[in-house]
């Protein structure tokens, strides 16, 4: 049973348009992480986040935790064909064991 | 090796079958975990050791999966008499004990039940 909602599922945008995908939890995160997964391949990780509030930036891609450590948020500039993929938000609940949000598919048409 | 490789990359298995797939984590990382992927959706997670030891093996679907790490590194996910809704991408992912530097995962075994 996943315990994170994404929004939105799918995404379909022009190059150059700006987007924000939304991880949800009804539970407080110990950390929370963004992957970008290609068909075929396994997740890639993008970033961790542990304190809330932080915002982290990662060339066009801005992540941000929530100040409460339930939520987060992936902002991407100027998307270009290549950011292409399933973007996924995972979390940490105290343990090792992580736990994926349900996915946003990303396409990006030249 | 460089990161989680995992094999075999592809299997066909016919209802009933038993299956083995295989996972050799990166060397030296602690916890090793197993996560199923269904088309498009995120991974459920299945089970999880830290060295030879299964600490969490609640995802497990039910007593036809079967995980083993006897030495610590190499691990292999068992499926006792394969049925269609296995059908799905095998991940594995591990990571050093901390688990604030995230996972690598390898690159999946996509299983088929016909």
């Amino acid at each position: 049973t996943q315990l994170l909602e994404q929004s939105p599922q799918f995404l379909s945008i022009q190059e150059g348009e700006n987007l924000t995908v939304y991880c949800n939890s009804s539970s407080v995160f110990s950390s929370l992480q963004w992957y970008r997964q290609e068909p075929g391949e396994g997740p890639v990780l993008l970033v961790t986040v542990v304190t809330g509030g932080e915002v982290k930036k990662l060339k066009r891609l801005t992540f941000q935790f929530g100040d409460a450590r339930k939520d987060s948020s992936l902002h991407i500039t100027a998307a270009q064909p290549g950011d292409t993929g399933l973007y996924l938000c995972a979390g940490t609940y105290n343990t090792d064991k992580l736990i994926f949000g349900t996915g946003t598919r990303l396409q990006v048409f030249p | 090796g460089a990161g989680v490789s995992q094999s075999p990359r592809y299997k066909v298995a016919k209802r009933g079958q038993d299956v083995a797939l295989r996972c050799d984590p990166i060397s030296g990382h602690v916890s090793l975990f197993w996560y199923q992927q269904a088309l498009g959706q995120g991974p459920e997670f299945l089970t999880y050791f830290q060295n030879e030891a299964q600490l969490d093996k609640s995802g497990l679907p039910s007593d036809r999966f079967f995980a083993e790490r006897p030495e610590g590194s190499v691990s292999t996910l068992k499926i006792q008499r394969t049925q269609q809704e296995d059908s799905a991408v095998y991940l594995c992912a591990s990571s050093r004990r901390i688990t604030n530097y995230g996972y690598t995962f390898g690159s999946g075994t996509r299983l088929t039940v016909v």
